[in-house]
């Protein structure tokens, strides 16, 4: 069954650095990965997905996320945070030929001033 | 292009009754999913469908059900209603039901059940 886990339920950066946010799936055969992020009392925004084209998939916002097979990550990276980035991240997996998309537990990033 | 809206954004509801929420997808898209979110449980998937056809199903009980319209819109339906219904639901459209499209959030209803 296809899984999802993000490491860390809260990240804390300082303003300027780096971000780097975790997640790992399982699946047989590489999956559709997205990463969504939330900001509060709203709903959710695609930042980014990958669907085989290139495995360095470049997003909104300024965040990409790599994705590695022989490690089964799909990380998410921003050279430089801004205080306007705080919200809460989702990783998520979508199976090739599937229906259902399966969400990571979350990661909330804080960012300080 | 207007996004993806749902009706009502919030909700208060007592124990035993039944509640149905709405969502109305982005223009042309036929596939519409909603998602259950709670701390707890984080995003659950609920159903989807697609040109009216429920495609799939989460692991719900079947007091959660839901239909869409030939307009695609949809709604979903909870009855008899518990505590832990008390969550975000989210929705969300896409242009077709593969696997690869992008699925476009609605700001979600959330409810509260007392």
């Amino acid at each position: 069954a296809q899984s999802v886990t993000q490491l860390g339920s809260h990240v804390s950066v300082s303003e300027g650095a780096l971000v780097l946010l975790r997640c790992n799936y399982s699946s047989s055969v590489p999956p559709y990965l997205f990463w969504y992020v939330q900001y509060p009392n709203q709903g959710l925004q695609l930042l980014l997905k990958y669907t085989s084209a290139a495995t360095l998939v470049k997003g909104i916002n300024g965040f990409e996320a790599e994705f590695k097979k022989s490690e089964t990550s799909f990380h998410l990276t921003k050279p430089s945070a801004h205080m306007s980035d705080a919200a809460e991240y989702f990783c998520a997996v979508k199976p090739t030929g599937g229906f259902k998309t399966i969400f990571g537990a979350g990661t909330r990033l804080f960012v300080k001033a | 292009k207007a996004g993806v809206t749902q009706t009502p954004r919030y909700l208060i509801k007592t124990r035993g009754q039944q509640v149905t929420l709405s969502c109305s997808p982005i223009s042309g898209h036929r596939s519409v999913s909603w998602y259950q979110q709670t701390p707890g449980q984080g995003l659950q998937f609920l159903f989807e469908y697609f040109s009216e056809t429920q495609r799939n199903k989460g692991n719900f009980p079947g007091r959660f059900s839901g239909r869409q319209f030939s307009n695609s819109r949809s709604e979903m339906n909870v009855s008899t209603l518990e505590l832990g219904d008390s969550a975000l639901y989210l929705c969300a459209s896409s242009l077709t039901a593969g696997a690869e499209e992008t699925q476009y959030f609605g700001p979600g209803t959330r409810l509260l059940v007392l």
